[in-house]
């Protein structure tokens, strides 16, 4: 039973790119929410999508958008990237109506 | 605002001692608590969740401790391992904040051998 999976593991972009994170949900997952974390920080809630709609959001800018596709997989894109948002950006799956959230690996982001 | 915190940002231990991982919360309105291990390079993983009609849970190894009177949540680990040493967050949903996780700063555990 394949757990979440996230695509690249790491990435380097200069200021003013944008960048697309993949996400795979864990098998029988439907919920997909995405993390950022700072270095030495605790993760921070960016945004939650289900039936590929986003259900929540937290407190990011509109240059952080995602899409979650009919096979619950789900992308995160940043534009404009900013020094700022060299993170470890984390997925995390969950079923709908169950708190409980499992993360994957996380892909490093590098912005020069 | 509303946060969740961690009394001590590094804890040291022997190899076989019991650790003790304390975090405090100040939303009265959280009702799941969730505490999560990171290891170097890795995503979170999860260890043992709580909720908020419970005082203790126990599983493998690990036990959680909640004390909503003083908003106080502690993980217990025993028979403490090198493979243990990790970060440790523990992290709070909220009754009025849906399904997001908020975590707290981490606490840097050590297991000497």
């Amino acid at each position: 039973d394949a757990g979440v999976t996230q695509s690249p593991t790491h990435l380097i972009k200069t200021r003013g790119q944008q960048v697309t994170l993949r996400c795979s949900p864990k098998s029988g997952h439907d919920t997909v929410s995405w993390y950022q974390q700072a270095l030495g920080q605790g993760p921070q809630f960016i945004f939650q999508y289900y039936e590929e709609e986003e259900r929540q959001r937290g407190n990011f800018p509109d240059r952080f958008s995602g899409h979650q596709f009919p096979n619950y997989s789900s992308e995160l894109n940043v534009n404009a990237l900013l020094l700022g948002d060299s993170a470890l950006y984390l997925c995390a799956s969950s079923v709908q109506g169950s708190e409980t959230q499992y993360f994957g690996p996380g892909t490093r982001l590098l912005v020069l | 605002g509303e946060s969740v915190g961690l009394h001590l940002p590094t804890l040291s231990v022997q190899e076989g001692d019991n650790s003790i991982i304390n975090c405090a919360y100040s939303n009265s309105a959280s009702d799941y608590f969730i505490w999560y291990k990171q290891e170097s390079g890795k995503g979170p993983q999860f260890i043992i969740d709580i909720r908020s009609n419970m005082d203790k849970r126990q599983g493998q190894r690990v036990t959680v401790l909640l004390n909503k009177t003083v908003k106080h949540l502690s993980l217990q680990i025993a028979a403490t391992q090198p493979g243990d040493s990790a970060v440790y967050f523990c992290a709070e949903i909220g009754e009025t904040s849906g399904s997001r996780l908020t975590f707290g700063e981490g606490t840097q555990l050590t297991v000497n051998p």
